[in-house]
């Protein structure tokens, strides 16, 4: 078992949909969770940056935090074309170290 | 505010070379991670230099090496190339404060033939 495990997807969805994209994790030591968008062929930009449990929204994007169930989530509310990319979630168990990334879910948001 | 630069944008090796990628850190940040993410899958952590010395490794053989020089800008090198080489490789600097985001520069691609 992957310590994280990320569906690839991809997933299509028409301009407005909410989207959710999730990821699970075995290790309970992870205690910060990321999440980073990736356009095609260009480094992975930060979305969103958590640390413990819990709910933070910026803008369209809120991401959850579940640690009881090893469960992260990214809710995107009126997606764009533009938000079509890769999202990837990201963690670690100590805040600067090494990431360990999910595989990636690839999105593609038509108008 | 700089971002994190990194050069060359691609190349292409064969096997068995030495390649040298390099990564400037974004302004303010001490702390740089080499990842290396093969085509469909997350990124793979390679190492992280933290003022001048390595600070941590991930599951690379010690081909796989690195500096930091004293103005934080790093390099990645490579040994004997090999085929599964090739991918795209990524720097995330950070400013080792506590809360720690690694920004991501917009990576090498590393053609290995």
């Amino acid at each position: 078992q992957k310590e994280v495990e990320q569906d690839p997807g991809p997933l299509s969805v028409p301009e407005g949909a909410i989207v959710s994209l999730n990821c699970t994790y075995s290790n309970s030591a992870f205690q910060y969770f990321m999440w980073y968008r990736q356009y095609s062929r260009k480094g992975p930009e930060l979305l969103m940056y958590t640390y413990s449990s819990g709910n933070k929204e910026d803008g369209r994007f809120t991401a959850q935090v579940d640690k009881s169930s090893k469960y992260i989530s990214l809710f995107i509310r009126d997606s764009q074309p533009s938000d079509s990319a890769t999202y990837l979630c990201a963690m670690t168990n100590q805040a600067g170290t090494a990431l360990i990334f999910g595989k990636g879910t690839t999105l593609s948001v038509s108008s | 505010e700089t971002g994190v630069t990194q050069s060359p944008t691609h190349l292409i090796k064969t096997r068995g070379q030495q390649v040298t990628l390099r990564c400037s850190s974004q302004s303010g940040h001490n702390t740089v991670s080499w990842y290396q993410q093969a085509l469909g899958q997350g990124p793979q952590f390679i190492f992280q230099y933290y003022r001048e010395e390595e600070n941590g490794r991930g599951n690379f053989p010690p081909r796989f090496s690195g500096l930091q020089f004293p103005n934080y800008s790093s390099e990645l090198n490579v040994n004997a190339l090999e085929l599964d080489d090739s991918a795209l490789y990524l720097c995330a600097s950070s400013a080792m404060t506590g809360k720690d985001e690694q920004f991501f520069g917009p990576g090498t691609r590393l053609t290995v033939l």
